[in-house]
């Protein structure tokens, strides 16, 4: 089972624009994590946001995760064609082997 | 690259038989996860050793086991093998048991004809 739901699926935008995907999880969490996943390659750590962090930052990503709604957001700002990846988010509990993937968001960046 | 190697890139057999994936996780990582992606489930975590032992285990089927070795290497063993096993199977390894930044091997693909 899926903890956590991305949300668009689907995402196209132009070089330049912010792009921006939700993710929604159902239980507590000790962290959130955000991966990138180039088409059937591996997947790639992002960036990680703790359950007592509202924001977060690295390069162009920017991470906001709100408990209360136990949701959580990325925004990749000035994106460029090598943006163009799969995009998840993963809940973890804390507990043994507890990290959860949810469905993805494809990004498609286009020149 | 991460540092985690997986072999084979690519796997095509026949229903029925056993096939084993192998991993070698990123020099100095403790726990070594194993999950299955596919179109129509997405990425199911399988299982995760730490130093060696059995941590926890998620949707793996019966006909699946995996172990980890002293020199912390894992394989993942699939049997009596059906089509709907077909799916990209990754590895990957962290540091310590906290699940914190999984460093992901390049897969394998796994084609159950």
């Amino acid at each position: 089972s899926q903890q956590g739901e991305e949300d668009p699926q689907a995402l196209s935008i132009q070089e330049g624009e912010n792009a921006t995907m939700n993710c929604s999880y159902k239980t507590s969490i000790n962290n959130l994590q955000w991966y990138r996943q180039n088409s059937g390659r591996g997947l790639v750590h992002l960036i990680l946001i703790r359950s007592n962090e509202r924001e977060k930052h690295s390069g162009r990503l920017r991470v906001t995760l709100d408990t209360s709604k136990k949701s959580s957001s990325l925004l990749i700002t000035a994106s460029r064609a090598a943006d163009t990846a799969s995009y998840f988010c993963a809940t973890d509990d804390g507990s043994w082997g507890k990290l959860q993937f949810g469905a993805g968001t494809q990004v498609v960046v286009t020149p | 690259d991460s540092g985690v190697t997986q072999t084979p890139k690519h796997l095509i057999t026949a229903t029925g038989q056993r096939v084993t994936l192998r991993c070698s996780p990123r020099s100095g990582d403790l726990s070594v996860y194993w999950y299955q992606q596919s179109l129509d489930q997405g990425l199911q975590f399988l299982i995760q050793y730490y130093n060696g032992e059995e941590r926890a285990k998620g949707n793996i089927l019966e006909r699946f086991s995996a172990q980890q070795f002293p020199d912390l290497h894992s394989e993942l063993n699939l049997s009596s093998l059906e089509l709907g096993d077909s799916a990209l199977y990754f590895c990957a390894s962290s540091v310590d048991r906290t699940n914190e930044k999984l460093f992901f091997g390049s897969g394998t693909q796994l084609s159950v004809l």
